[in-house]
């Protein structure tokens, strides 16, 4: 079967950094997605990752490699709005989208 | 305005009832989509529509009928609502056509609660 997993919940300092991992077991592999969302909206695009290796945008930095099936979201200088879930998406060779569960970030002063 | 919008926002009602969400896009999008979001488990996907003649079922098409009127409508029907169908409803956008990531759009979500 295919599968997506990630923390439920993590905990972090305004201020600091955050690494939010995300491992995959797909069938095939048509990239990678990292969307936000915040309590009760919509899910927003954040990242899409399809060669290994680091995409810098901003304070948000996403990882992948595709040998080890394995994907991080990186959260610098965190601030509290940044507090939200974070969702990891993988697209299979048929170009559907598995979902994670999700992983809940909570952002203390 | 939302470049996806869904109606209702929020809505309750009786097991047994029939309801339908409504979606449009003003994003010229091609493919839509209806999700439903519960609580610790990840977007499942419903039913999906590649363009206006193509209707696909999603993993958990059962119990739900769509309807895509014309490229910018879709619309979601649960012709007997049960308890189980309570949940976040999100409709989404994408266009893979002119080779851009294939980022899904969202509409703000439906919360539909069945008693």
């Amino acid at each position: 079967g295919q599968n997506i997993d990630q923390p439920t919940e993590m905990t972090a300092t305004e201020g600091a950094i955050v690494q939010i991992n995300c491992t995959y077991q797909t069938s095939g592999f048509n990239g990678l997605f990292w969307y936000q969302q915040h309590a009760g909206e919509a899910p927003t695009f954040l990242s899409y990752n399809v060669l290994d290796g680091l995409e810098e945008k901003g304070r948000f930095s996403s990882f992948l490699s595709r040998s080890k099936g394995y994907s991080y979201l990186l959260l610098k200088e965190l601030q509290m709005k940044d507090s939200a879930s974070y969702l990891c998406a993988v697209l299979d060779s048929n170009y559907q989208l598995i979902w994670g569960a999700g992983t809940k970030l909570i952002i203390k002063p | 305005d939302a470049d996806v919008t869904q109606t209702p926002r929020n809505r309750i009602t009786k097991t047994g009832k029939r309801i339908m969400l409504e979606c449009s896009q003003t994003k010229g999008h091609d493919r839509m989509y209806w999700y439903r979001q519960d609580p610790g488990l990840g977007l499942r996907l419903i039913y999906y529509s590649f363009d206006v003649k193509d209707i696909n079922k999603g993993e958990i098409s059962d119990g739900y009928s769509v309807s895509r009127q014309a490229q910018a409508k879709f619309s979601l029907s649960l012709e007997s609502a049960i308890p189980n169908q309570t949940a976040l409803y999100f409709c989404a956008t994408s266009d893979l056509i002119q080779g851009d990531t294939g980022e899904l759009f969202f509409g703000e979500g439906s919360r539909l609660t069945v008693l």
